[in-house]
């Protein structure tokens, strides 16, 4: 099983609808990511937080919310999707206790189209 | 800010050796990662600099010059597998510590 999960892995959804797209860890790292990656722009950073109670703005976070549930839980939300947020998002995690590098573990990907 | 270039796509020959640089600009650099890409896949971490110089895991190595704010990735005896993604990425310490990323660079391997 994956250590970084992401649900779902596919959507397709139409413009103005509310969505959701979910991400749970297993691995106790406090700090909790969500990217979006299109072709020639690479991965920006949405929205990050470090722990429970520390939620931050990223990059790109314009339509975007999220939510830190649990330590391992982190959800991202799209109030009202419009087309332009056609792209392939990813979760991460990271922790410097436990890497000294404090690389970041993705999870395998939210593909999410909006027509 | 930052501003992280790689070059978009490169060809290589199985068997080869290629070399892909990445430059960067950034207020407070504090380590450079990169990463592979498979299409469709997660990134998965190949390596991390901080300090200036070479190192080495198997077939890859990766090098770091902070003054000239230049990296590059090294890949041996290439392999059709290597074919993917190569994403340069740097942790800005202005940035809260977060790592911004490159466009990538699309490596295929030719036999």
């Amino acid at each position: 099983d994956a250590d970084v999960t992401q649900t779902p892995r596919n959507r397709i959804t139409k413009t103005g609808k509310r969505i959701m797209l979910e991400c749970s860890q297993t691995k106790g790292h406090d700090r909790m990511y969500w990217y979006r990656q299109d072709p020639g722009l690479g991965l920006r950073l949405i929205y990050y937080s470090f722990d429970v109670k520390d939620i931050n703005k990223g990059e790109i976070s314009d339509g975007y919310s999220v939510s830190r549930q649990a330590q391992a839980k982190f959800s991202l939300s799209l109030e009202s999707a419009i087309p332009n947020q056609t792209a392939l998002y990813f979760c991460a995690t990271s922790d410097l206790r436990q890497t000294n590098t404090g690389e970041l573990f993705f999870g395998e990907g939210s593909r999410l189209t909006v027509l | 800010g930052q501003n992280i270039d790689q070059p978009t796509e490169m060809t290589a020959t199985e068997g080869a050796i290629v070399q892909i640089n990445c430059t960067y600009q950034t207020s407070g650099f504090n380590g450079l990662f990169w990463y592979q890409q498979h299409a469709g896949e997660a990134p998965t971490f190949l390596s991390y600099n901080v300090l200036d110089g070479l190192e080495e895991k198997g077939r890859f190595s990766s090098f770091l010059s902070r003054s000239k704010g230049y990296s590059y990735l090294l890949l041996k005896e290439l392999q059709m597998k290597d074919s993917a993604s190569y994403l340069c990425a740097v942790r800005d310490q202005t940035g809260a510590n977060n790592l911004f990323f490159g466009t990538g660079t699309r490596l295929t391997v030719i036999p």
